[in-house]
């Protein structure tokens, strides 16, 4: 049971350039979340998504689009990457809604550079 | 609108010494709240929750959070700090959506 896992650990591109972040998580779990996290501002949610076939935005989704065509990976993807994406990115997922106080847990995390 | 905030950006304790780090949050309904701690170079684990019920939680690794509704709080503790506790340390509500702090990070001195 490897949990929630993510390709690649390490990236850097140059501006402009495209790239897609893989998430997969092998808990059957139908929430997928991915974050940013940028010093002194925590974690910011970028999009998630409450089952296969679906997204939707969260807090930062500038930049950013997703898709989730298996339930058991959340593909994050950078079309045209900006240097104020760098970031560490991290991805979650849950069994149920975050309303209902499911716990989210998270992938080691992928650090983006973009110059 | 929910926020959490974590009023300590870095704090350094002596190992052995006790730790509380402070966390308050802004919910209009009781919240669901989380502690995470994140090892450098790692992703985040979940040191314990609340949800309802009795308002001080255990949690892994020796820490503990009580919950204060009057000062919506949630502060973290540990009665003996060890050097392997310094990492980052993240406060989380949950309402609509997850919430984090912008984090504290810990560092222990021998």
């Amino acid at each position: 049971n490897a949990g929630v896992t993510q390709t690649p650990k390490f990236r850097v591109l140059k501006t402009g350039q495209s790239m897609t972040l893989l998430c997969a998580q092998d808990m059957n779990h139908e929430y997928m979340y991915w974050y940013r996290q940028d010093p002194g501002m925590g974690l910011r949610l970028i999009h998630y998504s409450v089952g296969e076939g679906t997204t939707a935005k969260g807090e930062v989704p500038d930049g950013y689009n997703v898709s989730r065509l298996k339930k058991q990976n959340f593909l994050l993807g950078l079309e045209s990457a900006a240097p104020s994406q760098t970031s560490v990115y991290f991805c979650a997922s849950s069994t149920g809604l975050a309303a209902s106080g499911n716990e989210q847990f998270f992938g080691p995390g992928t650090r983006l550079t973009v110059l | 609108a929910q926020s959490v905030t974590q009023p300590d950006i870095h704090i350094t304790v002596s190992e052995g010494a006790s730790l509380e780090l402070r966390c308050n949050y802004s919910y209009g309904a009781t919240p669901y709240l989380f502690w995470y701690v994140q090892s450098p170079g790692q992703g985040l684990q979940l040191l314990l929750k609340y949800f309802s019920g009795d308002t001080l939680v255990q949690g892994i690794k020796g820490f503990e959070a009580e919950f204060k509704r009057s000062q919506s709080s949630f502060n973290l503790r540990k009665p003996s700090v060890h050097w392997s506790d310094a990492a980052e340390y993240f406060c989380a509500v949950q309402g609509g959506k997850l919430i984090f702090g912008q984090g504290t990070e810990l560092s222990v001195k021998p």
